[in-house]
């Protein structure tokens, strides 16, 4: 009965590679969120999507992208990954303007 | 855009001590002031918020105190126990017709037994 739930937990892939991090919320929100967290703890959004739509797109390189199939799910596909990409992506959602809750994580290690 | 600045960025307190931890913010048109606790390996989860037109909020032994003309605001944690141990961030919400939540750099909370 988790609310926000994302998989892999934990990712270990060579540079270069192309990996995909999936995430479902079953609260009924309607506004999802990708945020990253780098190795010093500071958690900064990537992306937001309303209702299937982007609203929000940080200056995130453009091998990142996310993919909204439903309101429900928002997946966050990344290309040609980097030494630099390694962090922890947290998947969010919230209900218009509410509060937002946060996945567990996914801690993504590129060697 | 908006910037939040958080002190310190690691606390250490006796069992039974308080904590208080403090955020500044730079946009005045901020309105929503969340307190997110992360413990290790896991997410982070709302501990308390609170909105701009209050200027203070307790839930038992956590609150948090909102100063919108010096756009700083401060989460106040009296007794702690040792299951407070964590990272603790702040952040503010900018709406512009999209929510965007802007954390601080996060406080690592130690709580010696």
């Amino acid at each position: 009965d988790t609310a926000v739930s994302q998989t892999p937990k934990y990712l270990v892939t060579q540079m270069g590679n192309d990996k995909s991090i999936k995430c479902e919320q079953n609260l009924g929100h309607d506004t999802m969120y990708w945020y990253k967290q780098d190795s010093k703890k500071f958690l900064k959004i990537m992306f937001s999507y309303n209702n299937k739509e982007l609203i929000i797109n940080e200056t995130v390189p453009n091998r990142f992208s996310p993919k909204s199939p439903d309101k429900a799910h928002l997946n966050l596909h990344i290309n040609s990954l980097e030494l630099g990409d390694s962090a922890v992506y947290f998947c969010a959602s919230s209900f218009r303007g509410n509060t937002i809750y946060f996945g567990e994580g996914s801690w993504l290690t590129v060697v | 855009g908006e910037n939040v600045e958080q002190h310190p960025s690691t606390l250490s307190v006796q069992e039974g001590d308080s904590a208080v931890i403090k955020c500044t913010y730079s946009d005045s048109a901020s309105n929503y002031f969340p307190w997110y606790k992360q413990e290790l390996g896991k997410g982070p989860q709302l501990i308390i918020d609170i909105r701009s037109n209050v200027g203070e909020k307790k839930d038992q032994r956590i609150a948090v105190t909102l100063n919108k003309t010096a756009k700083h605001f401060s989460l106040h944690i009296t007794e702690t126990q040792p299951e407070d141990s964590a990272v603790y961030f702040c952040a503010a919400i900018l709406f512009q017709g999209a929510q965007k939540l802007v954390f601080g750099q996060g406080t690592r909370l130690t709580i010696n037994p």
